[in-house]
């Protein structure tokens, strides 16, 4: 498995500004992702993001509200841009090892936008 | 999009008894079937997983039943204990897509005593 960090935990913020998340791994992977958990609700892929290259999104998240980061193969951050209250939701980082298809998440971060 | 078709919504559950969770897939390129257990507060913990190529595959009190066929399969719970009341979700990926999961819309499990 792997031990998976997400900053913040949990972050209230207002209409209209950004909010930035970051995910640490404690080994080097090769695939990360991010997803969406809206309240009682599944999980959602929002994008893969590529190490080296631009993040690939899913149908209806776009590069502009949800902007990815993937410096190295431990650390990956994503931005919640222009939020709105709609964007209310626990925002999750997981890896895939490469061990037989395994994937594990992070904590979450859980955000509400007033 | 694919769809994993999960069911019931919720479940409650004496003490010893039995939890049965069942999920249904469209795409019969799915090839990896994972259960995940979230508790409240908390990020999705991988609980167990099957392949097609077995019919059941079982770790301690948790069972996973496997129909291709049908394309079903189903998590079971023996002896579920209060601890266990958590949400869980049934998923699917398949080899060559970067390991993109697939979720169900999950089932909140209350085991009472």
């Amino acid at each position: 498995s792997a031990v998976i960090s997400q900053k913040p935990s949990r972050d209230i913020c207002q209409r209209g500004t950004s909010l930035t998340i970051q995910c640490q791994v404690d080994s080097q992977v090769t695939m990360m992702f991010w997803y969406r958990q809206q309240p009682g609700q599944s999980l959602t892929l929002i994008a893969t993001a590529n190490q080296g290259s631009e993040a690939t999104y899913e149908s209806g998240f776009v590069i502009d509200k949800f902007p990815i980061s993937r410096p190295n193969l431990t650390f990956s951050t994503l931005t919640v841009s222009n939020m709105s209250p709609e964007d209310s939701s626990i925002y999750l980082c997981s890896v895939a090892p490469g061990l037989h298809n395994e994937q594990f998440f992070g904590p979450g971060t859980r955000l509400t936008v007033l | 999009q694919q769809q994993v078709k999960q069911s019931p919504q919720s479940l409650i559950v004496q003490k010893g008894g039995i939890s049965i969770i069942n999920c249904a897939y469209e795409n019969t390129a799915f090839d990896y079937f994972p259960w995940y257990q979230q508790f409240p507060g908390k990020g999705p913990a991988l609980l167990i997983a099957i392949r097609p190529d077995v019919s059941e595959k079982k770790e301690g009190r948790f069972t996973i039943s496997f129909n291709k066929s049908a394309k079903q399969f189903s998590l079971h719970i023996m002896d579920s204990q209060p601890g266990d009341s958590a949400t869980y979700f049934c998923a699917a990926s398949r080899t060559g897509t970067a390991s993109k999961l697939t979720f169900g819309t999950g089932t909140r499990l209350q085991v009472t005593l």
